[in-house]
């Protein structure tokens, strides 16, 4: 089946530091990659879409200037959350949406802990 | 995004079968059921999605209602392995939109 993949799967760092966390389709192009943001014992919530080549569409109420979108290949999208606090420390989730058959595939998540 | 209701918890013994409820008496003609479920620490994992007849597959059952207003998720002999959340989400065939998640249903299966 389709492999989204994460990197990396948890990290741990100090406040005001900047954490990039890559999201890759491995066998398929992903013109179009959604972030989600999960907390403990909350579902899923959308963040923004992400499309190659061009900028990502942030959801009401995230800051695009902290949470920065990347989408510069059809297999790769990153998220960089810049001078993270400890309010930032969540489950980090990234949905590819295959071109070829238009289904969504997910990965499996990176913890945020920011300290 | 059309609204889906679920319970927030359900309970089954190990290897009986599980029927995941879920309402959406909102769907629109273009909406189609889709069921993903979330294990422990990991991201969603897609389970199975129909638009109008019931549907089989490795994993699951879908039954759909005739007028397609519920739908319910059935895995035919619970496993420890599937205690999760699990999600009933609508989405327009196969576009350019994300999954929308709701609450969804916290499945705990006893041994």
């Amino acid at each position: 089946g389709a492999v989204v993949s994460q990197h990396p799967s948890w990290v741990i760092c100090k406040s005001g530091t900047s954490v990039k966390i890559e999201c890759r389709s491995l066998d398929f192009q992903a013109t179009t990659m959604f972030w989600y943001r999960q907390f403990p014992k909350q579902s899923l919530m959308l963040m923004a879409t992400s499309n190659e080549g061009s900028k990502a569409t942030y959801e009401q109420g995230v800051e695009k200037d902290k949470f920065l979108i990347n989408h510069a290949s059809l297999t790769l999208s990153t998220l960089t959350v810049t001078s993270a606090h400890p309010e930032d420390s969540s489950f980090y989730i990234c949905s590819a949406r295959s071109d070829s058959v238009g289904e969504l595939f997910f990965g499996e998540g990176s913890r945020l802990t920011v300290l | 995004d059309a609204k889906t209701t679920q319970p927030n918890s359900m309970e089954s013994n190990e290897e009986e079968p599980v029927h995941l409820p879920c309402n959406h008496s909102t769907i629109s003609g273009t909406d189609y059921i889709h069921w993903y479920r979330q294990l422990p620490s990991q991201g969603p994992e897609y389970v199975i999605h129909g638009l109008t007849s019931n549907v089989n597959n490795r994993m699951a059952s879908l039954a759909i209602a005739e007028d397609r207003k519920s739908s319910t998720l059935i895995l035919h002999r619970a496993t420890l392995r599937d205690a999760a959340v699990y999600y009933c989400i609508l989405r327009v065939g196969t576009g350019n939109t994300p999954l929308v998640f709701g609450k969804g249903t916290r499945l705990s299966v006893i041994a």
